[in-house]
């Protein structure tokens, strides 16, 4: 078991650019989700997932954000056009069906936009 | 919407004592779990313990335990015998059983002093 795989890990771009983190979730979990950590705000939920279906995405934060889960192994989050404000780690964790199941993080992508 | 409060962002404590991080939640539904996460330097998200709320008996993981006060919403974390690999950021966080939805607290940086 490889864990949740993100890529890239680091990314460095400049304002107006489109970014696109990915994410490979554990085989067999149902569920996805994608997270953005800051100092300010702590881990915040952007949207989740089940069985690739998007059901909560509230926390997304204004239309240059999307993400897609167009199969169960694969999920992307774009941001189109990012900002400096956007500058944060992302990571996406995975869980088998089930509130009470454990979720699985990947390492995160550390995003800084210039 | 449910939310998580940890008011302490950082807590101290010297190697072999025992610590207690807060948190409390707000919550309508009866049926929820909640965790404490551990997250060190090197960034990856470690599940530390799980709580269902149905359950009134808290739960422990050798040096963890929780105190779990339902009524008033509270969910604490002690550490006993602190060891210095505790440093790190502690997050609470809250499974709704029916949306399936997991939303984490801002975090308590926990600094262990030899």
């Amino acid at each position: 078991d490889a864990g949740v795989i993100q890529s890239p890990r680091h990314e460095v771009t400049e304002m107006g650019q489109e970014v696109t983190l990915r994410c490979k979730p554990i085989s067999g979990h149902n569920s996805l989700f994608w997270y953005r950590q800051t100092m300010m705000r702590g881990l915040e939920l952007l949207i989740y997932f089940n069985n690739n279906v998007p059901i909560d995405d509230s926390g997304m934060p204004e239309d240059r954000f999307s993400a897609k889960m167009p199969n169960a192994s694969f999920s992307t989050l774009k941001i189109q056009p990012s900002e400096p404000r956007d500058s944060a780690v992302y990571f996406c964790a995975s869980r088998a069906q089930g509130a009470g199941e454990k979720l699985f993080f990947g390492s995160g992508t550390q995003l800084s936009v210039l | 919407a449910q939310t998580v409060t940890q008011s302490q962002p950082e807590m101290s404590v010297q190697e072999a004592e025992t610590v207690t991080l807060s948190c409390t939640y707000d919550t309508s539904e009866s049926d929820y779990y909640l965790f404490w996460y551990k997250q060190p330097p090197s960034r990856q998200m470690i599940l530390v313990i799980r709580q269902e709320a149905y359950k009134q008996q808290n739960a422990t993981e050798n040096r963890f335990s929780v105190n779990f006060q339902k009524a008033a919403k509270s969910f604490s974390l002690k550490i006993s015998d602190s060891q210095l690999g505790d440093a790190a950021m502690y997050f609470c966080a809250y499974g709704s059983g029916g949306s399936e939805k997991l939303v984490f607290g801002k975090g308590t940086k926990l600094t262990v002093n030899p």
